[in-house]
């Protein structure tokens, strides 16, 4: 079955930095990459998702990158502020599944 | 529309004693989720329904039945409580592949 690594477990940046988080993944059928943030005592939501046929995909202060080849995918936020702090999950699904696998999750930590 | 809710929002069980977590979702949406969370850690699958009627099981269903009579329903029931399952239990809806919706999730304690 598939299985996701996320990296690091625990990011601290400084307010207006970038943050970048890596997870890979093994199902080479996987397609669909959903990253979640999840304040604390709050539900997961989601922020940006990407799909195996799109290299590269942004909103705003975030963006999402796949390498299907090395089987990779990052979320990349730009200008941090404080708010962005809560632990960030990455997940992929796919191959006639639905469901996802997600990564163990990195909390990002924004220092003003 | 409500999206998906969660209730209780909190229980405490002793070892042993029974309940159910109730979800409902009201955007018609045919795959149903029910994950545990563990402090600090991620969401792992308990079991999941691709519709009414149908459930399979995912990654940790020991402990854990489920049932799904209406599109709307994907009630979490525990048997024979144990400390092992205290956790946040968070249920979840999606519409094929695409975006799934969490409740506000339930914090259970077996003491």
């Amino acid at each position: 079955g598939e299985n996701v690594e996320q990296h690091p477990s625990t990011l601290s940046v400084q307010e207006g930095d970038s943050a970048v988080i890596k997870c890979t993944y093994s199902d080479s059928a996987s397609n669909y990459f959903p990253w979640y943030k999840q304040e604390l005592g709050k539900r997961p939501q989601l922020i940006i998702d990407i799909r195996s046929n799109v290299g590269e995909k942004k909103d705003q202060r975030i963006a999402v990158t796949l390498n299907k080849t090395a089987k990779h995918f990052s979320l990349h936020i730009t200008e941090t502020q404080p708010e962005d702090s809560a632990v960030y999950f990455c997940a992929a699904s796919g191959g006639g599944s639905e469901k996802l696998v997600f990564g163990k999750g990195t909390k990002l930590t924004v220092n003003p | 529309n409500a999206g998906v809710t969660q209730t209780p929002k909190f229980r405490i069980l002793k070892i042993g004693q029974s309940m159910t977590l109730q979800c409902t979702q009201d955007m018609n949406h045919n795959y149903m989720y029910w994950y545990r969370q563990d402090p600090g850690m991620g969401l792992k699958l308990i079991y999941y329904s691709v519709g009414a009627g149908i459930t399979d099981k995912g990654e940790v269903p020991n402990g854990y039945n489920v049932s799904r009579s209406t599109t709307e329903d994907f009630p979490l029931r525990l048997e024979l409580a144990a400390p092992s399952q205290t956790s946040v239990y968070f249920c979840a809806s999606s519409q094929t592949y695409n975006e799934q919706f969490f409740g506000p999730g339930t914090r259970l304690t077996v003491l």
